[in-house]
């Protein structure tokens, strides 16, 4: 079974500063790896996902991450956030073969103080 | 193209009592997932179903808990009897193939 870890469980930023939010894995096994993002009293939404092709993806509202196989991470970036980014982002990784359940992190929880 | 729904939003119950929690996917979407997330950490696997059949229901804590998909359309999940350790939020996700999965908004159960 995979594990997920997201090591920040809460990212204070200042808005139009730059961000990271950190996602490693632990099996070097072929997977999908994907961010959510859960804004205020919402549901999950797909930021960005990464299938096959090129390790950099773009997602929705100007995020993008880099998937980097041989140190298992799958960090997402923003090279400025604005204060409609605060929310709780997942990381999520499954499988490639079997592609069943999805595997989470605990969560990084982004506030962006104007 | 509407999204997957869940019924109710949040549901507020008494040890011992029963609660069903229901997830519409996205039309067309043969497979249905159950997740659950108790406060503060990760969200887990609870089930997976391919259209009416249960394809892998690994993560399903105990047998207080029952998931059925009549038809293959909407699902349902009961909790019978319920107890304190199960409140969180359970999402429901559905996914036309096996790789990108569409999630609802979720159910928070409150356990009292």
């Amino acid at each position: 079974a995979q594990s997920v870890t997201q090591l920040d469980s809460q990212v204070p930023v200042f808005e139009e500063a730059p961000v990271e939010l950190r996602c490693n894995y632990s099996s070097s096994v072929s997977v999908y790896l994907f961010w959510y993002v859960q804004y205020p009293n919402q549901g999950l939404q797909l930021l960005l996902k990464y299938l096959s092709g090129s390790t950099l993806v773009k997602g929705i509202n100007g995020f993008e991450a880099e998937f980097n196989k041989s140190q298992t991470s799958f960090h997402l970036r923003k090279p400025s956030v604005h204060i409609s980014d605060t929310a709780e982002y997942f990381c999520a990784v499954s499988d490639q073969w079997t592609g069943n359940q999805f595997y989470f992190g605990t969560g990084t929880s982004l506030t962006v103080i104007p | 193209e509407a999204g997957v729904t869940q019924f109710p939003s949040h549901s507020v119950i008494e040890k011992g009592q029963t609660v069903t929690l229901r997830c519409d996917p996205i039309s067309g979407h043969d497979n249905l997932y159950w997740y659950r997330r108790v406060m503060g950490k990760e969200i887990k696997f609870l089930l997976h179903f391919v259209k009416e059949s249960k394809q892998d229901e690994s993560g399903m804590p105990n047998n207080r808990f029952l998931a059925e998909r009549t038809g293959g359309t909407y699902s349902t999940l009961k909790v019978q009897p319920a107890e304190l350790e199960d409140s969180g939020v359970y999402f429901c996700a559905s996914s036309p193939h096996r790789d990108t999965q569409y999630f609802g908004p979720g159910t928070r159960l409150t356990v009292l």
